[in-house]
């Protein structure tokens, strides 16, 4: 049981590069949520997802896209990349109790510098 | 007003005391509560719940006031291996996406 992993774990893009993050649960979890965490602003939504085809914006979601055609995935990707993303992206899945989520499980993270 | 709010810290304390850290939230609708650890570089990690009767878990005590609207973490004869941010979550009834705070960092010292 691998609970939730990230790929990669460290990238470094040019401006304008793209990318694709992506995130894998193998614990069945209907919610995913990706969130980028900056020094002195915590963790920050960008996407989430409450289940398989399903996707929402967060408080930061300009300049990514996500999709979430299978339900252990939850890709994050960035089309054009700017200095302003360079973070390090944490995914984390989690089960609905009583209509809301229960305990976060988060990856190790994804490092990611942007030149 | 943030809904979710802490104190920074850092909070530096010598190995064997005993530490609390308060996080208050804005939302009267808020209904499940959560403490994680953060060590530096990595992911956050549950704690432990917080729930209405208050939790224990060994040198660590969380409490809820509905009323005042706030959760507390208490840590008893600190160790070094306790440094790390210490993250408040709140969720509210009905809403997939908990609300953190930006965490308090904890230090502790020989």
């Amino acid at each position: 049981n691998a609970g939730v992993t990230q790929t990669p774990k460290f990238r470094v893009l040019k401006t304008g590069q793209s990318m694709t993050l992506l995130c894998a649960q193998d614990m069945n979890h209907e919610y995913m949520y990706w969130y980028r965490q900056d020094p002195g602003m915590g963790l920050r939504l960008i996407h989430y997802s409450v289940g398989e085809g399903t996707t929402a914006k967060g408080e930061v979601p300009d300049g990514y896209n996500v999709s979430r055609l299978k339900k252990q995935n939850f890709l994050l990707g960035l089309e054009s990349a700017a200095p302003s993303q360079t973070s390090v992206y944490f995914c984390a899945s989690s089960y609905p109790v009583a209509g809301g989520p229960e305990t976060q499980y988060f990856g190790p993270g994804t490092r990611l510098l942007v030149l | 007003r943030k809904e979710v709010e802490q104190d920074p810290g850092p909070f530096n304390v010598p190995e064997g005391a005993t530490v609390a850290f308060n996080c208050t939230y804005s939302n009267s609708a808020s209904q499940s509560f959560f403490w994680y650890r953060q060590d530096c570089r990595k992911e956050p990690k549950l704690l432990m719940s917080v729930y209405s009767s208050g939790n224990e878990d060994g040198r660590f005590t969380a409490q809820l006031n509905r009323a005042s609207q706030y959760i507390s973490l208490l840590i008893r004869d600190s160790k070094l291996s306790d440094s790390a941010t210490y993250l408040c979550v709140v969720t509210s009834g009905g809403s997939y996406i908990p609300t953190f705070g930006r965490g308090t960092s904890l230090i502790v010292h020989p």
